[in-house]
């Protein structure tokens, strides 16, 4: 029984490349969220999302930062024309959707800029 | 807005002392409250989770509480090992998301 899975578990991309973050949730899990953790700070939320749906972006950049929960297939969070300052760890959440439902987190990527 | 404040920032204790690590939050509509460790480079271990129902958790050496009215939550270790040394983080589930403080990084030295 597999818990979230995230990949890559490490990421390297040149300024201006665009990074693809996966996240698989866990089986029976219909709701997906992404987190960031900058060096040295706690998690910030990112998005919540349903399958095929946005739910709540608020802390989602304005720009070049996108995510999708397709009706098949992983969750995707997409930055576009990477920064030194995107470099971060990034965490995957999953839950069954029901309001007081734990999440239960995968073990990350670690994006790094150069 | 849902906010989650942790204190201290950083601890460190002799090993076998009893330690309390606080957590205060504004959301009076809380879900639940999570306890979590992060050890250096990694990924999140979920220690303890209160409904909002309830007041307090155990589990081993762990024993966390929750007090709803005063928005507050305590996450208590006994008799503390150098493997404990670690980020614990704080995190409050309201109707939509799952909202961390800033944690308190623990550090017990032998």
């Amino acid at each position: 029984n597999a818990g979230v899975m995230q990949n890559p578990r490490h990421l390297v991309r040149r300024r201006g490349q665009e990074a693809r973050l996966r996240c698989s949730p866990m089986k029976g899990h219909s709701h997906v969220y992404w987190y960031r953790q900058l060096p040295e700070e706690g998690l910030k939320f990112m998005v919540y999302l349903q399958k095929e749906n946005i739910i709540d972006e608020s802390g989602m950049p304005k720009e070049r930062f996108s995510a999708e929960f397709p009706k098949e297939g992983p969750s995707i969070l997409r930055i576009q024309q990477v920064v030194r300052g995107d470099s971060a760890a990034y965490f995957c959440a999953s839950s069954p959707g029901t309001a007081d439902s734990p999440l239960h987190f995968g073990n990350g990527t670690r994006l790094t800029v150069t | 807005k849902q906010e989650v404040t942790q204190i201290p920032a950083a601890l460190s204790v002799p090993e076998g002392e009893n330690l309390v690590l606080n957590c205060s939050f504004t959301d009076s509509a809380i879900y639940n409250l999570q306890w979590f460790r992060q050890d250096p480079g990694k990924g999140l271990t979920s220690l303890l989770l209160i409904q909002s129902s309830q007041r307090e958790q155990t589990s081993g050496r762990l024993n966390a509480s929750l007090d709803k009215s005063s928005g507050r939550s305590t996450l208590y270790i006994a008799a503390s090992q150098p493997g404990d040394s670690a980020t614990y983080l704080c995190a409050e589930q309201g109707a939509q998301k799952l909202v961390f403080g800033q944690g308190t990084r623990l550090t017990i030295n032998p």
